[in-house]
């Protein structure tokens, strides 16, 4: 079965950091594109950052320079590195597969499966 | 930058057929895709590539495309479906494809 667990969210005092972990089972992080995507409470989804399997990593504009993606190909994790936090950065923090695919007339991108999320609150 | 624009609400009795429009320019050259989100759960995929069908996924799930404007379409509307439900798209305009979502619909089954 194809699934996704996250873990690392807490409370962080603003300027503070944490990373995120999401361990993937049933595929292999590493062969597919890797995707974080937030929710701030009550807010709609918001995409965060990509790595693809290739390793680049793009960036939402409201978090570049602060968020780093990675992964650990051996413990088939993905992470999400996040300094320099912010009150605007509270949100639930979901990894997803993300399947591009742009060889064709109209590129091809989607998230499916999600994890679950994992809460992060950045409040002093 | 680029914007999908979805209605914040859509209500309808049970038995009935929703419909949820999704707006953007670029959807006459982007795929769409559509997520429902029943509260305090992640995301779910319901329609990829405008109207593709995950497995899973029951058949009363459909989407079209027309110009600028895709719909989500929920034929014979049950209780279980009441939920937020955001479509999603992309902008080639840059160096890579940004993601895009729309605002999210929330479906009240009256």
């Amino acid at each position: 079965e194809v699934q996704l667990v996250e873990s690392g969210g807490g409370l962080v005092q603003p300027g503070g950091s944490l990373r995120l972990s999401c361990a993937a089972s049933g595929f292999t992080v590493s062969s597919n594109y890797m995707s974080w995507v937030r929710q701030a409470p009550g807010k709609g989804l918001e995409w965060v950052s990509v790595i693809y399997s290739g390793g680049s990593t793009y960036y939402a504009d409201s978090v570049k320079g602060r968020f780093t993606i990675s992964r650990d190909n051996s413990k088939n994790t993905l992470y999400l590195q996040m300094n320099s936090l912010r009150a605007e950065d509270t949100a639930v923090y979901y990894c997803a597969r993300y399947y591009y695919d742009s060889s064709g007339l109209r590129p091809l991108n989607w998230f499916d499966p999600w994890g679950q999320g994992t809460l992060v609150t950045v409040s002093s | 930058s680029y914007e999908l624009t979805q209605p914040p609400s859509v209500s309808v009795s049970p038995g009935q057929t929703a419909r949820i429009t999704c707006s953007g320019d670029a959807l006459p050259k982007q795929y769409a895709y559509w997520y429902q989100q029943k509260p305090g759960q992640a995301p779910v995929l319901v329609i990829y590539k405008d109207s593709e069908r995950p497995s899973g996924i029951p058949e009363r799930f459909s989407g079209s495309s027309s110009g600028t404007t895709v719909t989500l379409t929920i034929s014979g509307v049950q209780a279980e479906d009441e939920a937020d439900y955001y479509c999603q798209s992309a902008d080639s305009s840059g160096t890579y494809p940004r993601v895009v979502f729309g605002g999210g619909t929330k479906l009240t089954v009256l």
